[in-house]
């Protein structure tokens, strides 16, 4: 069964750029989480989609936001690029979003200039 | 809001010894789980622990759900090169948004080294 996958693996922005994230979870797996990971901050939750709704969402600006399509493939997207958003952002999907065991992605590291 | 302690930071191991590693909370986790991550990848689940006063393993990897579901702890029994990384813990938050039963919270990572 093949794993989570993002696209595209790495990306280079300038500031006040959009960008668009892409994450196909796991066959079968209908709940795709989001998390940023910084040096600094660690690994931080972002937003949560199940069956095409976001069920759960973290401490971030409007800036962030995703969706979920029907097949369970979900985008992030990152408006109005800032420096501090430079990150490893990473997709993890769940059979069902009160099941823990999350799948990680291998991220897609994101500079921002 | 929900933190966890990650500790020790980071440590150096050589081949054939045991290491530990734990992670503490001021509040109550009804799940721990614990990752590895390799540079450049994504993190990669070791264990799942679920109940409190819970004991798994995998191969080589022993995890403890704490009985106060404060806390929990990763030993590695004789380990080899390939170990290094850096390892998460992470508990489910307790938080309810819209029917979810709440994110991932994760350490700041407890980080593998070689000893020179």
């Amino acid at each position: 069964k093949a794993g989570v996958t993002q696209t595209p693996r790495y990306l280079i922005k300038t500031r006040g750029q959009q960008v668009t994230l892409s994450c196909s979870p796991i066959s079968g797996h209908r709940s795709v989480s989001w998390y940023q990971q910084t040096p600094g901050q660690g690994l931080q939750f972002l937003f949560e989609y199940f069956s095409e709704t976001q069920r759960n969402k973290g401490n971030f600006p409007g800036r962030f936001s995703g969706r979920q399509f029907s097949n369970s493939r979900s985008e992030m997207n990152v408006s109005t690029l800032e420096l501090g958003d430079s990150a490893l952002y990473l997709c993890a999907s769940s059979i069902q979003g009160n099941n823990y065991e999350q799948y990680f992605g291998p991220g897609t590291r994101l500079t921002v200039t | 809001g929900q933190q966890l302690n990650q500790s020790p930071q980071s440590m150096f191991i050589q081949e054939g010894e045991d290491v530990s590693m734990n992670c503490t909370s001021s509040s109550i986790f009804n799940t721990w789980l614990w990752y590895k991550q390799d540079p450049g990848e994504g993190p990669v689940l070791l264990i799942a622990l679920y109940k409190a006063g819970e004991l798994t393993s995998n191969g080589r990897l022993t995890a403890q759900f704490g009985i106060t579901r404060k806390d929990s702890f990763l030993n590695i029994s004789a380990s080899i090169p390939s170990d290094v990384g850096i390892y998460f813990c992470a508990g489910q938050g307790s938080m309810n948004y819209g029917g979810s039963q709440g994110n991932l919270i994760f350490g700041k990572g407890t980080k593998l080294s070689v000893k020179p």
